[in-house]
C-alpha cells in the first residue's frame, strides 16, 4: 500500500460546481497536511495546510482532515475556470527532514 | 520578487554527458530540496539540504549529486545521465526545516536520449 493515495482523475465539472478532492494515507505519524495547486508548466504552489485533524477555510476553499480515518479532503465552492489545475495533496511529519510525501495529483478542469 | 529560479528550463542531452541544473532562491531560506515528477509516480524527493554544507539523501538519490556551498544556491548534478532520469525536476525552498510553506521553482524538463 502506498503511503499516500489520491484519486487519479481527471475530473471535469461545470463552472459553479462544488468540487471534492480526496486523499487517503497509511502513515499515522503524518501531522501536517497540505494541498498544492499546480498549473500547467508551473511549479506547485501551496494552497492550504492544516495541522492535525479539523477543518480550515480560506475563501472558496475548505480543507478537512480526519486522522482517525486517515483521510483528507479539499472542497472548492463555486468553482471557476481559473481553478483548472492539478491538485496535489502532501503530508509530513515533524523531524529532521520533515519532507513532503505527495499524492500523485488529480487534474481538475472547470468548464465555463 | 521572492522566488526560486531554475536553469535551464528545458534540456535535451545524451547518455553519459555530465550536466548541472542550477537552483537559486532569494528568500534567505535555510532549507532547499530537489524533486522529480513523473507520470503515475508523482513528486519524489531526490536530495535535500537543511543549511549550508548540510545535505542528505531523499527517496530517490541514485544517479544524482548536490552541493550547498552558499545559502542561496543548490545545484543538482547528474554525473552520467541515463534515460531513466528523463523527468521534470523541481527545486524548492522553505524558511527552515520545520516551516510548512515550501516554494517551488518553475521546473526543468530534462530528456536524456
Amino acid at each position: 500500500q502506498k503511503e499516500v493515495e489520491q484519486d487519479p482523475g481527471p475530473l471535469s465539472v461545470p463552472e459553479g460546481a462544488i468540487v471534492s478532492l480526496n486523499c487517503t494515507y497509511s502513515n499515522s505519524a503524518f501531522q501536517y497536511f497540505m494541498w498544492y495547486r499546480q498549473y500547467s508548466r508551473k511549479g506547485p504552489e501551496l494552497l492550504m495546510y492544516t495541522y492535525s485533524s479539523g477543518n480550515k477555510e480560506d475563501g472558496r476553499f475548505t480543507a478537512q482532515v480526519d486522522k482517525s480515518s486517515k483521510y483528507i479532503s479539499l472542497f472548492i465552492r463555486d468553482s471557476q475556470p481559473s481553478d483548472s489545475a492539478t491538485y496535489l495533496c502532501a503530508m509530513s511529519i515533524t523531524g529532521a527532514n520533515s519532507k513532503l510525501t505527495f499524492g500523485k495529483g488529480i487534474t481538475l478542469s472547470v468548464r465555463p | 520578487e521572492a522566488q526560486v529560479t531554475q536553469n535551464p528550463r528545458y534540456l535535451i542531452t545524451v547518455t553519459g554527458k555530465k550536466l548541472t541544473v542550477t537552483c537559486s532562491q532569494n528568500m534567505n531560506h535555510e532549507y532547499m530540496s530537489w524533486y522529480r515528477q513523473d507520470p503515475g509516480l508523482g513528486l519524489r524527493q531526490i536530495y535535500y539540504s537543511m543549511n549550508v554544507e548540510v545535505t542528505d539523501k531523499g527517496d530517490v538519490p541514485e544517479g544524482y549529486k548536490v552541493s550547498r556551498k552558499e545559502k542561496r544556491n543548490f545545484p543538482l548534478i547528474l554525473e552520467s545521465p541515463s534515460p531513466n532520469q528523463t523527468s521534470l525536476y523541481f527545486c524548492a525552498s522553505k524558511r527552515t526545516v520545520t516551516y510548512n510553506e515550501q516554494f517551488f521553482g518553475p521546473g526543468t524538463r530534462l530528456t536524456v536520449l
